[in-house]
């Protein structure tokens, strides 16, 4: 069964500050993987995905992920943090070329410090 | 707005009551689905559709709950009898079946449920 671990619960920076997320998955086959985020009070915007091809990602609001395959892992990325990048993260996996389900890792709390 | 929509966006009702929600899914879009997610966890797959027809069903989903997508366009979500611990945020996707897009689910802003 797939399966995605997120193992920070809840990262607190200062503004500027480097961020790296971890997220590792579990699963036999291809996969599609998902960096959502949802700011306090909004619903859930995609951040970045990956389906094929480079495994460096680039997404909106100057976020990454790279994907490395032989570590299952799909961590998200952000040179220098702001603010208003305070929000809960989640990673997701689907089967590649799945219509189905997304399966969503626990999250991980951001909270950026002025 | 052209988004997934939900509606209501909050109910609070009394355990043993019956609830239900409606999804309004981007225009066009073929896949539907349904999501719930608990405080400090991340969203569990409920149930999806493709047009009308319901292809997969989480354990998740107890004989207390049921989808429809009649017209292969809104869906509903009831929940008969509810417990405490139906207390979620209840959320739906879309997704589209080709072009650009088409890998990616787009999510509403959710039906916060509160049973009593």
């Amino acid at each position: 069964a797939q399966s995605v671990s997120q193992h920070n619960h809840h990262v607190i920076l200062s503004e500027a500050a480097s961020l790296e997320l971890g997220c590792n998955y579990s699963y036999g086959g291809t996969v599609n993987l998902f960096w959502y985020v949802q700011y306090p009070g909004q619903h859930l915007q995609l951040l970045l995905k990956y389906f094929s091809g480079d495994p460096l990602v680039k997404g909106i609001k100057g976020f990454e992920a790279e994907f490395i395959k032989s570590k299952f892992s799909f961590n998200l990325r952000k040179p220098s943090v702001q603010w208003s990048d305070t929000a809960e993260y989640f990673c997701a996996v689907t089967a590649y070329s799945s219509a189905s389900k997304i399966i969503f890792g626990s999250g991980t709390r951001l909270s950026i410090r002025p | 707005d052209t988004g997934v929509s939900q509606d209501p966006r909050h109910k609070i009702t009394k355990r043993g009551q019956n609830v239900t929600f409606r999804c309004d899914p981007i225009s066009e879009h073929n896949r539907l689905y349904w999501y719930r997610q608990t405080l400090g966890q991340g969203p569990e797959f409920l149930t999806y559709f493709q047009n009308e027809a319901q292809l997969e069903k989480s354990r998740l989903l107890s004989d207390r709950f049921s989808a429809e997508r009649p017209k292969g366009s809104f869906s509903t979500l009831e929940i008969q009898r509810t417990e405490q611990g139906d207390s979620a945020m209840y959320l739906c996707a879309s997704r589209g079946g080709r072009g650009q897009g088409a890998n990616e689910q787009f999510f509403g802003p959710g039906t916060r449920l509160t049973v009593l």
